[in-house]
């Protein structure tokens, strides 16, 4: 089962422009993740926030998380070519149980 | 150490064959899982192993069987597969903080054909 919808499925911009990508769920969550994939490869963990956690930021990332509208979005600041991958969002659903779900995605392309 | 490695990287089996895919960690992880991707969709949980014992089991057919025979090995024992079972999978690892998933630890994953 799915809990992530993320918008928008697909993003293009060219380097240097800031990439922004939301995720909305619909559950009570522990936390909310954000994991990036190259193509056909392993994902690698982003960031995490956790429920009572508002924004949250690491190098060129930042992560907000509204926890009322049950959303989340994750800012690229200052992308570069190598940022060219799909982004996932996770929620730790508060199950008392070890899993973590994750969204549908978005693909982003950035051009030289 | 921060890998997860994942043996092999590529599959093809026919639908009678049996197969297995291994998974390893060596970062001291007590939860084990085993996700499956289909192409331009995101990981999908199948099995979930915490201290060595299978704690969720997301309802995946009989044809795929898990085995955790200890702490850094996570097996996934492949019988009868179907075409529609091709798909990357995915193993991770974290350190299996009760109730609370953290940061999860991805393999490059074994991409499986099913002729």
């Amino acid at each position: 089962s799915q809990q992530g919808e993320e918008d928008p499925q697909a993003l293009s911009i060219q380097e240097g422009e800031n990439a922004t990508m939301n995720c909305s769920y619909k559950t009570s969550i522990n936390n909310l993740q954000w994991y990036r994939q190259n193509s056909g490869r392993g994902l690698v963990h982003l960031i995490l926030i956790r429920s009572n956690e508002r924004e949250k930021h690491s190098g060129r990332l930042r992560v907000t998380l509204d926890t009322s509208k049950k959303s989340s979005s994750l800012l690229i600041t200052a992308s570069r070519a190598a940022d060219t991958a799909s982004y996932f969002c996770a929620t730790d659903l508060n199950t008392g149980f070890q899993k973590l779900v994750f969204g549908t995605g978005t693909r982003l392309l950035v051009s030289p | 150490d921060t890998e997860v490695t994942q043996t092999p990287k590529h599959l093809v089996m026919g639908m009678t064959n049996k197969k297995s895919l291994k998974c390893e960690q060596h970062m001291g992880h007590r939860a084990m899982y085993w996700y499956k991707q289909k192409a331009k969709k995101p990981p999908e949980l199948m099995f979930v192993y915490s201290y060595e014992k299978l704690s969720i089991n997301e309802s995946v057919p009989s044809r795929f069987s898990p085995e955790c025979p200890n702490s850094s090995l996570l097996n996934l024992h492949l019988h009868a597969l179907q075409p529609e079972d091709s798909a990357l999978y995915l193993c991770a690892s974290s350190r299996g903080l009760a109730g609370v998933s953290g940061e999860l630890f991805f393999g490059e994953g074994s991409r499986l054909t099913v002729l």
